[in-house]
């Protein structure tokens, strides 16, 4: 049964420290998704990419996130120094195809962080 | 940038019953989707509709793009329907790339 995996589930980090989150897609999936989920701003795309390439990262904050796929199983997203407003749920999505052609997105379980 | 809002914000249903949830946005869009997340934080893409009408087993929505609304209807509910239901519309930036913008959701209880 095929899954996106992500890890940490759970992290837990002092403000200022870097924080690494890696996302394994689907085998075969070509398009990954970031999205972040907090109480108060709610779920917000942060960033895709197809092919491994960036396509939009607009929604992400540019000065101290940064968001690569190193290789097609592998995305990371990092943010260095972290605050304690990045505290959130951040999910991983694949899918096989651009959002816009209507394929469907496959979430994973998401990573919880806590920054104190 | 555009609104997206969600009606009604909660809603408890009986299993069994069926209901309708409301997306309306504030301007022309490329595309709108629909999203649940169950109780334990799972997220599941249930449809990708523009305009008309999609069904997937007891769901079912309908966008009507020229007045900017879209209807996710749920049909004979069961307790495994209980979340929170999320719409989302994407337009597409002058600068390249889309913007999705997500609504604030239509919690749902369905009880036995």
């Amino acid at each position: 049964d095929a899954r996106v995996t992500q890890t940490p589930r759970d992290k837990v980090t002092e403000m200022g420290q870097e924080v690494t989150m890696r996302c394994q897609p689907i085998l075969g999936h070509n398009t990954v998704f970031w999205y972040r989920q907090t109480m108060m701003q709610g779920l917000e795309l942060l960033a895709y990419f197809r092919n491994r390439a960036p396509l939009d990262d607009s929604g992400m904050p540019k000065d101290r996130f940064s968001a690569e796929m190193p290789d097609a199983t592998l995305a990371t997203l990092k943010i260095q120094p972290s605050e304690p407003r990045d505290s959130a749920v951040y999910f991983c999505a694949s899918g096989r195809g651009l959002v816009i052609q209507g394929d469907t997105q496959y979430f994973g379980p998401g990573t919880r962080l806590t920054v104190l | 940038g555009i609104q997206v809002e969600q009606s009604p914000p909660d809603l408890i249903l009986q299993e069994g019953a069926n209901s309708t949830l409301r997306c309306n946005f504030s301007d022309s869009v490329n595309n709108l989707q629909w999203f649940h997340q169950n109780p334990w934080g799972q997220l599941i893409n249930l449809f990708y509709i523009p305009s008309g009408t999609k069904q997937n087993g007891r769901l079912s929505a309908t966008t009507v793009a020229t007045e900017r609304y879209s209807l996710l209807y749920i049909s004979s509910s069961q307790t495994t329907d209980s979340g929170v239901y999320f719409c989302a519309v994407e337009r597409r930036l002058t600068g390249g790339g889309n913007k999705l913008t997500f609504g604030t959701g239509t919690q749902l209880k369905v009880e036995l």
